[in-house]
């Protein structure tokens, strides 16, 4: 069968309330990021992306912010739904080969 | 409506037995993706077609074989599969290679 697999960072949080989800990235040189949402048994879903020209990007209810001095990332998600909950996977793209890299994802709980 | 189809969504094989795994998209873009994931894992690029120009990672093992006959469909064959390939393997698309991926809801491959 599958080999075990490692476990999640795992985030809970009350419905309702905002979740912040962190991600480090490991080049300097990538100059674009994406949040991507799984749901079980699903493929990954595209949430918000940003540029590394940007510091901040908005969507509807999503908030995604770049510090490219500590090369962090992190998603915000306003009024927190049971819908909400899935793994959350950041993915850096950088230099000559345009290939996405994803980092460890976070599985968002939300509690009713 | 999906824009990104995988067939099955459920695959079953025995252990050295070659199995396909398909991929067809209805969006007409350059770039299709084959990912690897497996349990609490992120995605793993196996390799891409720009067009119909095939990038294989190069810790992708020989074992894993690709085929894309025209623009709206990609094939995965593994040719003996053995029991560290079971995982869910997820197709992707994007219109061209630095543009966001958009993936299927992924075949999950069980080996016996």
């Amino acid at each position: 069968g599958e080999s075990v697999g490692l476990h999640l960072p795992t985030l809970s949080v009350q419905e309702g309330d905002n979740s912040i989800i962190n991600c480090a990235y490991s080049n300097s040189a990538s100059d674009y990021f994406i949040w991507y949402k799984q749901e079980s048994g699903k493929g990954p879903q595209f949430i918000i992306d940003i540029r590394s020209n940007m510091d901040k990007r908005q969507g509807q209810r999503v908030t995604v912010l770049l510090n490219k001095t500590v090369k962090h990332l992190s998603l915000q998600i306003a009024a927190t739904q049971p819908g909400d909950s899935a793994v959350y996977f950041c993915a850096e793209r950088g230099g000559a080969t345009n290939k996405l890299i994803f980092g460890t994802g976070t599985l968002l709980a939300v509690q009713p | 409506d999906a824009m990104v189809i995988q067939n099955p969504r459920y695959q079953v094989t025995q252990f050295g037995k070659p199995v396909t795994l398909s991929c067809s998209q209805t969006l007409n873009h350059n770039v299709m993706y084959w990912y690897q994931q497996k349990s609490s894992q992120a995605p793993k690029l196996l390799f891409h077609y720009y067009d119909k120009d095939f990038n294989n990672e190069a810790d992708t093992p020989d074992n894993f074989q690709s085929r894309r006959p025209n623009t709206s469909f990609c094939f995965l064959d593994i040719r003996s599969p053995g029991l560290g390939d079971a995982a869910m393997y997820l197709c992707a698309t994007s219109s061209e290679a630095n543009q966001p991926q958009h993936f299927g809801d992924g075949t999950r491959l069980s080996i016996l």
